[in-house]
């Protein structure tokens, strides 16, 4: 079974509009933490967003957060006030306590802002 | 600012050759991953290693090896280079960590990879 499932493989979104990239996760640890990495054409991964599977609130960073849903299994990845430089590939991943240092990432969204 | 580089950005082989992929990070990093990159399947981890000498299978090991006789230097090797071996090639680096699950994975720009 996919521990990282990512269903919009693409998503149109107007410049400055907000817009909720999917992610859910599967796993039976109970720690573990949640990232979402950015994949912009010239390929470099960029870290975003961390959510920790204890922490009590959900994440953010600027015009990023993370709605994480634990009892679903759900971190979506939001993105407020879209900006064309927002474009790029966008990936949720899990590292689970008991598997270490690796990560698990899902098949990734494509998003594409719409000036 | 920790930085992981590779050595080739682009890289276009043919069948049967030897191809050797080259990573190095800066910022004294026990951890080194080396993944691929596929549409719809987003990154697969092939091997890692987290210390020198030491590697570990990821979850596609199959026609490739590694090599990390240097802390800061991990290579890829695909010893006989097949079609179905053209891909993106990440590499990434992470340090020991007292809370392992919050580290996040510091990467390089990739290689884009054709096997003709």
């Amino acid at each position: 079974a996919q521990k990282i499932t990512q269903t919009q493989p693409g998503m149109f979104v107007q410049e400055k509009e907000a817009v909720t990239l999917d992610c859910t996760y599967d796993t039976s640890d109970p720690s573990y933490g949640l990232f979402w990495y950015k994949q912009p054409s010239s390929g470099e991964m960029i870290f975003l967003i961390y959510q920790g599977s204890y922490d009590q609130q959900n994440a953010t960073e600027g015009r990023y957060s993370l709605n994480f849903q634990k009892a679903r299994k759900s971190a979506n990845l939001v993105i407020s006030a879209s900006q064309l430089g927002d474009s790029a590939m966008y990936f949720c991943a899990m590292r689970e306590d008991n598997a270490g240092n690796m990560l698990t990432f899902g098949g990734g969204t494509r998003l594409m802002v719409k000036p | 600012d920790v930085k992981v580089t590779q050595s080739s950005r682009y890289l276009v082989k043919r069948t049967g050759e030897k191809v050797f992929l080259e990573c190095v990070q800066d910022m004294d990093h026990e951890n080194m991953f080396w993944y691929r990159q596929d549409p719809g399947l987003g990154l697969r981890l092939i091997y890692f290693s987290y210390d020198v000498k030491m590697k570990e299978k990821g979850d596609i090991p199959e026609g490739y090896s590694v090599s990390r006789e240097k802390k800061e230097r991990f290579s890829l090797i695909l010893e006989s280079a097949s079609t179905n071996q053209t891909s993106m090639y990440l590499c990434a680096s992470s340090p020991v960590s007292d809370r392992p699950n919050k580290e996040t994975q510091y990467f390089g720009p990739g290689t884009r990879l054709l096997v003709l």
